[in-house]
């Protein structure tokens, strides 16, 4: 069973341009949490969706961010027009249940660098 | 907002030392309280959740305790091993929700 998969590992950005990170959760997983970790600080819950779902999306920036979780493929965090706050490490987690019952499986996260 | 608070920052010691750190957490609303550890260039892995009162888990050489009324979770390791150098973060969640809160880390080093 492959962990959470996470990429690309690495992604460079001219301002302004569009980022897209995809996030494969472990099989039989249906909740996909996606965190940010900026320089020097800790992880920040960005948005929490199931299946086709966002349950939470408390932690997203208003404009500029989206996620999704269709049906069939990967998770998708979408950042639109990036500027150079943007770069940080972006990391999903899986889980087979919410996160009040069982443990999160991170993926190895995607840094991103908005030059 | 939830704020989890980790201490110490970092902490040096010495192989077979024995270490803990606190975990300091909102005690309203709590519903779980997670101890990740982080090695560097991987990804965190889980090392326990628990959910009551009083709760005490074990895993080799690494233990942790919660305390849910007061707040706080301790992390224990005995016997520290260079292997065990690491950051040790805690994650505190309200309600049944996904939103997990992460404390900023504690980073342990271990000198053979």
């Amino acid at each position: 069973n492959a962990g959470v998969m996470q990429n690309p590992r690495h992604l460079v950005r001219r301002r302004g341009q569009e980022a897209r990170l995809r996030c494969s959760p472990m099989k039989g997983h249906s909740h996909v949490y996606w965190y940010r970790q900026l320089p020097e600080e800790g992880l920040k819950f960005m948005v929490y969706l199931q299946k086709e779902n966002i349950i939470d999306e408390s932690g997203m920036p208003k404009e500029r961010f989206s996620a999704e979780f269709p049906k069939e493929g990967p998770s998708i965090l979408r950042i639109q027009q990036v500027v150079r706050g943007d770069s940080a490490a972006y990391f999903c987690a899986s889980s087979p249940k919410s996160l009040g019952q069982g443990e999160a499986f991170f993926g190895q996260g995607t840094r991103l660098t908005v030059v | 907002i939830l704020n989890v608070e980790q201490s110490p920052q970092s902490l040096h010691v010495q192989e077979g030392d024995s270490t803990n750190f606190t975990c300091s957490f909102p005690s309203s609303n709590f519903y779980a309280l997670h101890w990740y550890r982080w090695e560097t260039a991987k990804s965190p892995e889980a090392l326990f959740v628990m959910t009551l009162n009083g709760d005490e888990k074990k895993k080799g050489r690494i233990s942790a305790t919660l305390n849910t009324k007061e707040g706080y979770s301790y992390l224990y390791i005995k016997g520290s091993q260079p292997e065990d150098s690491a950051t040790y973060l805690c994650a505190s969640g309200s309600s049944n929700t996904g939103k997990l809160i992460f404390g900023q880390g504690t980073t342990l080093q271990v000198k053979p």
